[in-house]
This record gives C-alpha cells, sequence and structure tokens, in this order.
C-alpha cells in the first residue's frame, strides 16, 4: 500500500509554455503534500508545501506566482510551472502525508518523479 | 533540523552487509533519526527511522549510539539493486501530519558484484 503516482513521467516543452505535473495518493488520503526539486548531481530541495483546501506554503526563494500548486482533494496536487524557461529543467518529485497520523510517525511516500525538459 | 554528515560514497561487495555510517552530533532530545534512499531516476524510499532504540524492519536495521550522536544504517545481505545514494535525516516528529524534508547530500551506496 501507500502508493504516491505522478503523471506524466517525462515532458518535453518549449520555452514560455505552462506545464502541469499530478501529484496521486492511490490508496491513501493526504491532507499534506510536498513538492521537490531535484537539479543533476544534486539532493532534493523542497519547493513547497501542499495543504488540501488550502494555500500552498513556499520555501524562501521559490516563486509562488511561477510554480502554482492546487490541492483541491485529498488525493490530489498539481504543480503547475508557469512560462517555462530552461532553467527550469529539472527532476519533479511529489510526496505524500497519510491523514490523521499513522502507524509510523510522520510518514512520507514519493512519487516517482516526472523530468522536465523545456527547450 | 540537526545537521548530518555522511560519508559521499562507500563501496560494498553483493552479498555483505553494507554499514552506512551518520554523524549527527547537534541532535536534540525530540529528534529522530530517518532513513531513506534514492535509487536513480527515482523518488526517494523511506527506510526505517528511530528515536534511541536500535531499530530492525524487513529492509534494514538502525543501530544508533547511546549518547545519540551517530547511527549507522546496516543492510544485511546487500544486493546490486540496493545501489543507491542514501540520506540520513535528523528531525522533530509530527503525529498525526508532517513537515517538508531536509536532504543533504547523502552517501552513494555502490554494490560491487
Amino acid at each position: 500500500g501507500a502508493v504516491v503516482s505522478q503523471h506524466p513521467s517525462r515532458v518535453i516543452c518549449k520555452s514560455g509554455t505552462s506545464v502541469k505535473i499530478e501529484c496521486r495518493s492511490l490508496d491513501f488520503q493526504a491532507t499534506t503534500m510536498f513538492w521537490y526539486r531535484q537539479f543533476p548531481k544534486q539532493s532534493l530541495m523542497l519547493m513547497a508545501t501542499s495543504n488540501e483546501g488550502s494555500k500552498a506554503t513556499y520555501e524562501q526563494g521559490v516563486e509562488k506566482d511561477k510554480f502554482l500548486i492546487n490541492h483541491a482533494s485529498l488525493t490530489l496536487s498539481t504543480l503547475t510551472v508557469t512560462s517555462a524557461h530552461p532553467e527550469d529543467s529539472s527532476f519533479y518529485i511529489c510526496s505524500a502525508s497519510p491523514s490523521g497520523g499513522t502507524r509510523t510517525y510522520n510518514e512520507q511516500f514519493f512519487g516517482p518523479g516526472t523530468r522536465l525538459t523545456v527547450l | 533540523d540537526a545537521k548530518t554528515t555522511q560519508p559521499p560514497s562507500m563501496d560494498c561487495a553483493e552479498g555483505r552487509a553494507a554499514n552506512l555510517p551518520c554523524n549527527h552530533s547537534t541532535i536534540s532530545g525530540n529528534e529522530y533519526v530517518y532513513w531513506y534512499r534514492q535509487i536513480h531516476s527515482q523518488g526517494p524510499q523511506y527506510i526505517i527511522h528511530g528515536l534511541k532504540n536500535n531499530e530492525t524492519n524487513e529492509m534494514a536495521s538502525l543501530i544508533i549510539t547511546e549518547d545519540r550522536k551517530s547511527s549507522t544504517l546496516i543492510l544485511p545481505h546487500a544486493t546490486l539493486r540496493d545501489t543507491a545514494v542514501y540520506y540520513c535525516i535528523v528531525r522533530v516528529g509530527v503525529w498525526g501530519g508532517a513537515d517538508g524534508l531536509t536532504f543533504g547530500k547523502g552517501t552513494h551506496l555502490i554494490i560491487q558484484p
């Protein structure tokens, strides 16, 4: 159990276009989801925390108007990269935390990631 | 969250035990030690976590020193599929919720055939 999916797994787009990435918790409800970004040969960096039904909280240095996050249901969060540029090319990974507490303290389950390439 | 220090890379022979160290000398009393791993081009995978007692699950064992300033993740019989970057993360546990994780550079474990 505790599977998180992301769609698409890979996307290539032209500079200036917008790209939407979906993150779904398949077999559990997640009040909180997280979005991370990983550049080549670097570690994951937390971008934002997404809470169902409320505005996302962004980490310092992450532009909220560029990276739009919507968490409209307990199983779906979306990240939209608006007006994408080549420097936004990265590996975007989401994680989800089960609602209501679990047997494992502060558990998070990660999606498989989305590789974004902006030409 | 407390800072952690891990060796950048380690090699281990297939079938042997892989012992990955982590130093967290500034850990606070309410902070847990978590281990995740990331296989190339995949999302991170939770391995194990502990507070002060040693822990074991189907994937690994976690040994935490008595002063809690360091820990060791043990993969008892490493396979080629265990080749990955292993992250040691120290953080306060949040019951019924979660905080975003701060990943360091981790240890790149390479299992040799």
